[in-house]
């Protein structure tokens, strides 16, 4: 199995910051590398897919970059709305397996 | 718009089997191109996927849970079901299940997920 390793595990953060989740493979990926925000009691929604690519209906303040095996979600200015969990997700091949989650919450 | 839909009991007593059906509308099975998943997540921790079947009837489990489960589908349903058996507290988790496209591989639908305690 392929292990994602997410850092930080929680993060605080204002309103307005930038914020950079990172998401490590435990072997080369190439972009098969998702994003998603979870909410309490709420299903994950999918932000990024593909590394890079920016889901319909999703705010231009989120990003994302990386291959191969290091990965990067970017929140350019925190929105109230944008405290969450967020997790990664491999699917380059299966089991299918995600990050353990960093909790973004408000400073 | 694709929706899916959990149905099952919310709670299950140990060594027991937990069945779950997941109901989708907007889109049918049968028209291929997507796989139709099994997602969990224990209570406050992170996401385990279970497995996958595609509408033909293949599957692919999660190693971890292989020998407890069994994922099928009802076409004429548009609905597709998770069996596990030998069931423990173990397995107490929100249960979602979710679509993913093939050649588009990331869940972009999801149901709304369905708690299942397992207790005597």
């Amino acid at each position: 199995d392929i292990q994602m390793t997410q850092s930080p595990s929680s993060l605080s953060a204002s309103v307005g910051d930038r914020v950079t989740i990172t998401c490590r493979a435990s072997q080369s990926i190439s972009s098969y590398l998702n994003w998603y925000q979870q909410k309490p009691g709420k299903a994950p929604k999918l932000l990024i897919y593909a590394a890079s690519s920016l889901q319909s209906g999703v705010p231009s303040r989120f990003s994302g970059s990386g291959s191969g095996t290091d990965f990067t979600l970017t929140i350019s200015s925190l929105q109230p709305e944008d405290f969450a969990t967020y997790y990664c997700q491999q699917s380059y091949s299966s089991p299918r397996t995600f990050g353990q989650g960093t909790k973004l919450e408000i400073k | 718009q694709v929706q899916l839909q959990e149905s099952g009991p919310g709670l299950v007593k140990p060594s027991q089997t937990l069945s779950l059906t997941c109901t989708v509308s907007g889109g049918s099975i049968s028209s291929g191109g997507y796989y139709w998943s099994w997602i969990r997540q224990h209570p406050g921790k992170g996401l385990e996927w279970i497995g996958y079947i595609y509408y033909s009837g293949s599957t692919y489990y999660n190693p971890s849970l292989k020998s407890r489960v069994t994922i099928s589908v009802d076409t004429s349903k548009n609905q597709f079901s998770l069996k596990l058996s030998s069931v423990t507290a173990a397995d107490t988790a929100v249960y979602y299940c979710a679509r993913e496209g093939s050649g588009s591989e990331y869940f972009h639908h999801w149901g709304q997920g369905t708690l299942v305690t397992v207790s005597s």
